[in-house]
């Protein structure tokens, strides 16, 4: 397996605008995360899945902040409208089975809102 | 918050020498586990050990946990300038639910 897989690397866009950010898990996991890490705050869960349904979303910041996840192999995050203090880097990681076993991360999306 | 704690923030050794990160939490474990990010990069599976065991060793890394005060700590022994990199510690809650709390991380720099 690839592992996961995230797009894009690399991502800046204007104030306002829309983003949207994408991941490919591993294949068979049956847990999805999303984290975003930044200098000040570290590395924040911002949600997870099992099973493709939403379990804790409470990490999301904001009303601006939505994910979906329509089917076991790809997921988005999507932030509308974009402000720059979402500046950061975004990572996807999943993992198989419960009781906190071990993640499997992507590469992360370096998102720069100017 | 639920995040750990690493301690110390920065970490500075020669080739060879051993690297010592220690790690606080706040509530009861399933498990605790240690990752390992290189600049720019995903954050990767080090080793993990349940809050049953005390110690666990994987190569030149050991792991021990001590639940009574809540902490961790990770040594790599006989650093390399490869082992350069930022060291997270997460821990899973024992109430069972699949997510992942981070500390803060400890950038450790192994000079040649």
């Amino acid at each position: 397996d690839a592992g996961v897989i995230q797009s894009p690397r690399h991502e800046v866009t204007e104030m306002g605008q829309e983003v949207t950010l994408r991941c490919k898990p591993i294949s068979g996991h049956d847990y999805l995360f999303w984290y975003r890490q930044t200098m000040m705050r570290g590395l924040e869960l911002l949600i997870y899945f099992n099973n493709n349904v939403p379990i804790d979303d409470s990490g999301m910041p904001e009303d601006r902040f939505s994910a979906k996840m329509p089917n076991a192999s790809f997921s988005t995050l999507k932030i509308q409208p974009s402000e720059p203090r979402d500046s950061a880097v975004y990572f996807c990681a999943s993992s198989l089975g419960t009781g906190g076993t071990e993640a499997f991360f992507g590469q992360g999306t370096r998102l720069t809102v100017v | 918050s639920q995040q750990g704690e690493e301690d110390p923030q920065a970490l500075s050794i020669q080739e060879g020498e051993n690297a010592t990160m220690n790690c606080s939490y706040k509530t009861s474990i399933n498990n605790l586990q240690w990752y390992r990010q290189n600049s720019g990069r995903g954050l990767v599976h080090l080793i993990l050990i349940r809050s049953n065991e005390r110690e666990k060793h994987s190569g030149r890394l050991r792991v021990t946990l001590d639940t009574s005060k809540k902490s961790s700590s990770l040594l790599i022994t006989a650093s390399r300038a490869a082992d350069t990199a930022s060291y997270f510690c997460a821990t899973a809650e024992q109430t069972g639910a699949n997510n992942l709390f981070f500390g803060t991380g400890t950038r450790l720099t192994v000079i040649p």
